[in-house]
């Protein structure tokens, strides 16, 4: 099992720019997450999802959207980009008392 | 809004000492509790869980659960410099949603 993927590892954005960050788990998991790292900081929720076709809010989902149309994809959005979602996304998966984070991505928005 | 406070450090411990780690939440309905390490520039990874009060152990790492004082604490003892990491306390606010502190940055000098 390759566990929980997500690319890219690296990007840089432009300010109103667009982009889509990839998440992929091939551990059959029905809840997944994408959190945000800011420097020094612990991970804030942004959305989770208990199973496909559902999403919902979690603690910072202001300027991101998600779907989840299969088990094993969790896409996040960003639209117009801005420097306050400059940070480290993080994807997750849970099973049992874990959740299994990916390697995250690196985002700047200059 | 539920919280979770962790201690920012540095925390510098001398090799073989054993490291006490603090966390306190303001949820007083929270039942489980998780001790999370990320080495700089790496993904969170699950040291430890603990859901009834009083202590878990597993190895040289100790959880130690007070509900009625709100407190989590994680001791490791025989402390090594590999221990050298940030260590996130987490705690489950429903729907295996986790909120997290903003993590104690630990230094283990040889």
């Amino acid at each position: 099992n390759a566990g929980v993927t997500q690319t890219p590892k690296f990007r840089i954005l432009k300010i109103g720019q667009s982009m889509t960050l990839q998440c992929t788990q091939d551990m059959n998991h029905n809840y997944m997450y994408w959190y945000r790292q800011d420097p020094g900081m612990g991970l804030k929720l942004i959305y989770y999802s208990v199973g496909a076709g559902i999403t919902d809010k979690g603690e910072v989902p202001n300027g991101y959207n998600v779907s989840r149309s299969t088990t094993e994809d969790f896409p996040l959005r960003l639209e117009l980009a801005a420097p306050s979602q400059t940070s480290v996304y993080f994807c997750a998966s849970w099973l049992g008392n874990e959740q299994f984070f990916g390697p995250g991505t690196r985002l700047t928005v200059l | 809004q539920k919280e979770v406070e962790q201690n920012s450090g540095p925390l510098s411990v001398p090799e073989g000492a054993i490291a006490s780690l603090n966390c306190t939440y303001s949820d007083r309905g929270s039942q489980s509790f998780f001790w999370y390490r990320q080495y700089s520039g790496k993904s969170p990874e699950l040291i430890m869980f603990i859901y009834s009060n009083g202590d878990k152990e597993d190895g040289r790492f100790t959880a130690q659960l007070n509900k009625a004082s709100q407190y989590v604490s994680l001791l490791i003892r025989d402390s090594q410099p590999s221990d050298s990491a940030t260590y996130l306390c987490a705690v489950n606010s429903g729907a295996q949603k986790l909120v997290f502190g903003q993590g104690t940055r630990l230094t283990i000098n040889p």
